[in-house]
């Protein structure tokens, strides 16, 4: 199975602060990735597909880059309703699987 | 507006048997590939199933293999989980979600519905 781990678990932010949040598989995907974010007592919600490619409808402060075994969802400048859970998921072969999540918390 | 609506979520013992359903509107539902997906309280979001769009593929986490079937009944724009041998590790949020893909690949995931809570415990 492809192991997907996150870094930071928790991170601590200020409105306007550039945000990152790595995700690294245990083998290649390609660029088979996509970004989700949680709120609280929510659905997920996808923001970033095919690694980069932004969904419609997410503000443009998101974006995503990366390939193979390592991946980043930047949030450009930090607003507060950006204040939540970010998964990433590969979709490369089964079992699918998550990250562990990353919370974003106002400092 | 799409729309995904779950229901049949509660309270079962160990080893009780529970059949989760999932309304879907605003959409061509026989058009895309389905998937539920689970959260244990206060935990990460672990994928379960998916289906094809015929129900010709179906796919599991080896967790619930043996367990869980998944099924969809496109007249009814309706997606299935049948859990059976209920176990207090597969109490969750249990959402629906719409693959993105119209084709033979499953992809990711673009719409979600609310989800529906399964409780195991005696």
């Amino acid at each position: 199975d492809i192991q997907m781990t996150q870094s930071p678990s928790t991170l601590s932010a200020s409105v306007g602060d550039r945000v990152t949040i790595t995700c690294r598989a245990s083998q290649s995907i390609s660029s088979w990735l996509a970004w989700y974010q949680q709120k609280p007592g929510k659905a997920p919600k996808l923001l970033i597909y095919q690694a980069s490619s932004l969904e419609s409808g997410v503000p443009s402060r998101f974006s995503g880059s990366g390939s193979g075994t390592e991946f980043i969802l930047t949030i450009s400048s930090l607003q507060p309703d950006d204040f939540a859970t970010y998964y990433c998921q590969h979709y490369s072969g089964y079992p699918r699987t998550f990250g562990q999540g990353t919370k974003v918390e106002i400092k | 507006e799409v729309q995904l609506v779950e229901s049949g979520g509660g309270l079962v013992q160990p080893g009780g048997s529970l059949r989760l359903s999932c309304a879907a509107s605003g959409f061509s539902f026989s058009g895309h590939w389905m998937t539920w997906v689970r959260q244990a309280p206060g935990k990460g979001l672990e994928w379960v199933a998916n289906i094809k769009q015929d129900g010709s593929e179906k796919y599991y986490v080896d967790s619930v293999k043996g367990r869980f079937t998944i099924s969809r009944d496109n007249p009814k724009n309706s997606l299935y989980l049948q859990m059976n041998s209920l176990r207090a590790e597969d109490t969750a949020v249990y959402y629906c979600a719409r693959d993105r893909s119209v084709s033979s690949w499953s992809l990711f995931f673009d719409c979600w519905g609310q989800g529906t809570l399964v409780t195991v415990s005696s």
